[in-house]
């Protein structure tokens, strides 16, 4: 069936260096493409949202590439710290429910 | 305030069994969701009420699940007839309106084992 997906589980990355995280989807009439973080332990948080007219999109230390061209989704973290280690998930949204991928792992090195 | 709550936090259960798990949503959200994870996996959909409108059951693997939402608040997922394939952790979220599906507040999640 249709699925969001990503193309790496694990990511490594120093501490203080720019992280990116990519996902793939396969449904064109999503209408909102979402991350979230999950923590060891913990239930999935919010980071961020884009709509699926746009191609970009800033938060705090994060920032979402849309690409529907090619169906892809990113998200980017400035100077990753120790505290961004967690799992990661892209989700898109059909209409009231949210459809998740399978989740990268990254881990900050000090 | 309050976030929301979810318990038991961990349920072991032989198969075969019948198992309540229960969701307290944060108060005033309309919305609630019900997801598995599998260990290592990502989420999978079961179930989300909105309202008062009727639920959308389309996750739910089988007929041994199902749900309900009392008085528009807390939720109570129910497996019955367990299997080992059933051993993972159930997630519930809510928001707070169908505007808001894509903030979804998580509870920690109650860690099912189908011995």
């Amino acid at each position: 069936g249709e699925s969001v997906g990503l193309h790496l589980p694990t990511l490594s990355v120093q501490e203080g260096d720019n992280s990116i995280i990519n996902c793939a989807y396969s449904n064109s009439a999503s209408d909102y493409f979402i991350w979230y973080k999950q923590e060891s332990g913990k239930g999935p948080q919010f980071i961020i949202d884009i709509r699926s007219n746009m191609d970009k999109r800033q938060g705090q230390r994060v920032t979402v590439l849309l690409n529907k061209t090619v169906k892809h989704l990113s998200l980017q973290i400035a100077a990753t710290q120790p505290g961004d280690s967690a799992v990661y998930f892209c989700a898109e949204r059909r209409g009231g429910k949210l459809i998740f991928g399978q989740g990268t792992e990254l881990s900050v090195k000090p | 305030g309050a976030g929301v709550s979810q318990s038991p936090s961990n349920k072991v259960t032989e198969k075969g069994k019948d198992v309540e798990l229960r969701c307290d949503p944060i108060s005033g959200h309309t919305a609630l969701y019900w997801y598995r994870q599998s260990l290592g996996q990502g989420l999978e959909f079961l179930i989300y009420f909105q309202g008062n409108s009727a639920p959308d059951k389309s996750g739910l693997p089988s007929d041994r699940f199902s749900a309900e939402r009392t008085g528009g608040s807390v939720s109570t997922l129910t497996i019955q007839r367990t299997q080992q394939e059933d051993s993972a952790v159930y997630l519930c979220a809510s928001s707070g309106d169908m505007d808001r599906v894509n903030e979804q507040y998580f509870g920690p999640g109650t860690r099912l084992t189908v011995t």
